[in-house]
């Protein structure tokens, strides 16, 4: 199947600092990408859609000025949490549909943050 | 999109087939089936989808009721690398939708 990667795997970051995880479609192109996050023991949940070279639609709860989504090319979105704090420790998780008539959403390996 | 039931989790001894069963009874005309599945600390991976009829690949096969309110994932035979949390997913196939997870069941193979 396709291939989405994400960057880096795991980060540690202090409280206060931002971070940004890389998303990318290794093998097609994606208008459209997504954004879960994922808790211990609970169901990914949808954060923001990533359209290229628009603004990002967030979910209902979501900051988007903490959640800072650019989806800059056909193959890469970026997610930057700013200013984090402990409780934004999670597993991030992006994910990108293929097309062309074998319509699949393909999803990222995850990126596991922890805000000390 | 139609919401889905699903048990929370299930056993089964390994090398016999799998079957996890979801409960789609809102699913309209235009909503596909998807299965997805989340191995511990990995992003979901794609199992299969379907309309109407049945489907079958490398992975698994998906039975779709003929009234489509239900439908079933079977892998015909586990291996303890199953074990994994499986999402049953509906949604309609119209440009770049969202999928939206629900809580999923966790299949443990057993030895």
């Amino acid at each position: 199947g396709a291939v989405v990667s994400q960057h880096p795997s795991r980060v540690i970051c202090k409280s206060g600092t931002s971070v940004k995880i890389e998303c990318r479609s290794l093998d097609f192109q994606a208008t459209t990408m997504f954004w879960y996050r994922q808790f211990p023991k609970q169901s990914l949940m949808l954060m923001a859609t990533s359209n290229e070279g628009s603004k990002a639609t967030y979910e209902q709860g979501v900051e988007k000025d903490k959640f800072l989504i650019n989806h800059a090319s056909l193959t890469l979105s970026t997610l930057t949490v700013t200013s984090a704090h402990p409780e934004d420790s999670s597993f991030y998780i992006c994910s990108a549909w293929t097309s062309g008539g074998a319509e699949t959403q393909y999803f990222g390996p995850g990126t596991r943050l922890l805000v000390l | 999109d139609a919401k889905t039931t699903q048990p929370p989790s299930m056993d089964c001894a390994e090398g016999r087939a799998a079957n996890l069963p979801c409960n789609h009874s809102t699913i309209s005309g235009n909503e596909y089936v998807y299965w997805y599945r989340q191995i511990h600390s990995q992003g979901p991976q794609y199992i299969i989808h379907g309309l109407k009829n049945n489907e079958t690949n490398e992975m698994a096969s998906l039975i779709i009721t003929e009234d489509r309110k239900s439908s079933t994932l079977i892998l015909p035979h586990a291996t303890l690398r199953d074990t994994a949390v499986y999402y049953c997913i509906v949604r309609i196939i119209q440009g770049a939708q969202k999928l939206v997870f629900g809580q999923g069941t966790r299949l443990t193979i057993n030895p």
